[in-house]
């Protein structure tokens, strides 16, 4: 699997735009980016994944660079319940999903 | 719908002791996931299973460590002996064919404490 770069910890304004960037410079031309969160003692929940174009769901948006080799996960408005850790996976056809440290987002009132 | 169900949400127990926990994952979906959550590890994956059938268990960290799945709905992972360094939080995940590889629905975990 290719390897991703994650800020450590971000804070955000409540009801702004929250911008979590990703660094996966390796990344192989059939490798999808995948985005996760951990809520504090929950399990792991799936957000978005996108290949080459950007890709927008309720829940957040995902805009891929041209050349593919960075990403930024979008939180549109975020609230006090997006406070959670993310995750940039990268991956392939593989089930074998490896979460690195991801950055945990903080918003603040 | 519901979620993926793991039992028990706590367990705490004796070292050496045997420790079984348990994952009934979405119906219908053919791939179920063990992972195991420690603070200086982070996520790490133990075993995977498609249509029941272990596939991948590399990441089962010895022989003390066991997963099977009698049927579609229900999963096992046992430890026996247990030892302190099994402290975790154990998820259980699951997907559906045809999802996206890395579509994967996790449960609420199982918090294993090892005296």
């Amino acid at each position: 699997d290719a390897k991703t770069t994650q800020p450590t910890s971000m804070d955000c304004a409540e009801g702004r735009a929250a911008n979590l960037p990703c660094n996966h410079s390796t990344i192989s031309g059939n490798e999808y980016v995948y985005w996760y969160r951990q809520i504090h003692s929950q399990g792991p929940q799936y957000i978005i994944h996108g290949l080459k174009n950007n890709e927008t769901n309720e829940m957040a948006s995902l805009i891929i660079t041209e050349d593919r080799k960075s990403s930024t996960l979008i939180l549109p408005h975020a609230t006090l319940r997006d406070t959670a850790v993310y995750y940039c996976i990268v991956i392939y056809n593989d089930y074998k999903l490896s979460f690195g440290a991801g950055t945990t987002v903080t918003v603040r009132a | 719908d519901a979620g993926v169900i793991q039992s028990p949400r706590h367990e705490v127990t004796e070292m050496g002791q045997e420790v079984t926990l348990r994952c009934k994952p979405i119906s219908g979906h053919d791939y179920l996931f063990w992972y195991r959550q420690t603070m200086m590890r982070g996520l790490e994956l133990l075993i995977y299973f498609n249509n029941n059938v272990p596939i991948d268990d590399s990441g089962m960290p010895e022989d003390r460590f066991s997963a099977k799945m009698p049927n579609a709905s229900f999963s096992t992972l046992k430890i026996q002996p247990s030892e302190p360094r099994d402290s975790a939080v154990y998820f259980c995940a699951s997907r559906p064919l045809g999802q996206g590889a890395g579509e994967l629905f996790f449960g609420e975990g199982s918090r294993l404490t090892v005296l």
